[in-house]
């Protein structure tokens, strides 16, 4: 167990719809990422907070978005789904801004259908 | 940028024989490289790390890693594989150094034979 949690695990939704994933980080960590698992995409990077502030940004639709709350949870929206968002989430987190390690969670597996 | 390249899609393996899993690296500078296993429907666990410290890395459950520079290479082996080894692993270099951004492999399904 990492000590990172994710909610919910599963979710399925219809096309167009909105969907909000909700991560908590390791007690005492300060970072949080997110992940995309797909099939065909494989595992990519998609945005990282810190403290409160988006630091660094990968391969996120201008459909996503994220936030990361004073009590240093995260959750990253998902709007317009299309089936092609179908995947596996991820959330990790690090104690610092640039850490060698992070902690990944569970993950929420989203069905669009 | 910086990439990684895992050789193989799918090794497969008897029980107590050697595991080797192959990852070639593409960096501009120095990289940090690690090693990520996925059980079914399980996260992520880190297995290894390399930092520019010694080049033959140890992890957890006996594996280990060698960082080649010549050969832009970063190897998984285990001498002796074990049932519960079976899952998907990652090659992954970090995007800058001691940067946040993650680039994974594709992944390399390991299946462990009786």
């Amino acid at each position: 167990d990492s000590g990172v949690t994710q909610t919910p695990k599963h979710l399925i939704t219809a096309t167009g719809q909105r969907v909000t994933l909700r991560c908590s980080p390791r007690s005492g960590d300060l970072s949080v990422y997110w992940y995309q698992q797909s099939l065909d995409q494989g595992l990519q990077f998609l945005i990282q907070y810190y403290n409160g502030e988006e630091r660094a940004k990968g391969n996120i639709l201008e459909r996503f978005s994220a936030q990361q709350f004073p009590d240093l949870h995260s959750e990253l929206n998902l709007s317009s789904l299309e089936l092609g968002d179908s995947a596996l989430y991820f959330c990790a987190s690090s104690p610092r801004l640039a850490s060698y390690e992070q902690y990944f969670g569970p993950g929420t597996r989203l069905t669009v259908t | 940028a910086q990439s990684v390249t895992q050789l193989d899609s799918h090794v497969s393996v008897s029980e107590g024989t050697p595991v080797l899993l192959r990852c070639n690296y593409s960096s501009s500078y120095s990289p940090s490289l690690f090693w990520y296993v996925q059980h079914p429907n399980k996260g992520l666990q880190l297995l290894l790390k390399y930092t520019s410290a010694a080049t033959l890395v140890k992890g957890i459950n006996g594996f280990e890693a060698e960082f080649k520079k010549s050969e832009t290479s970063f190897h998984l082996t285990k001498p002796s594989a074990h049932m519960s080894d079976a899952a998907e692993y990652f090659c992954v270099v970090s995007d800058l150094p001691g940067a946040q951004k993650l680039v994974f492999g594709q992944g390399t399904r390991l299946t462990i034979n009786p």
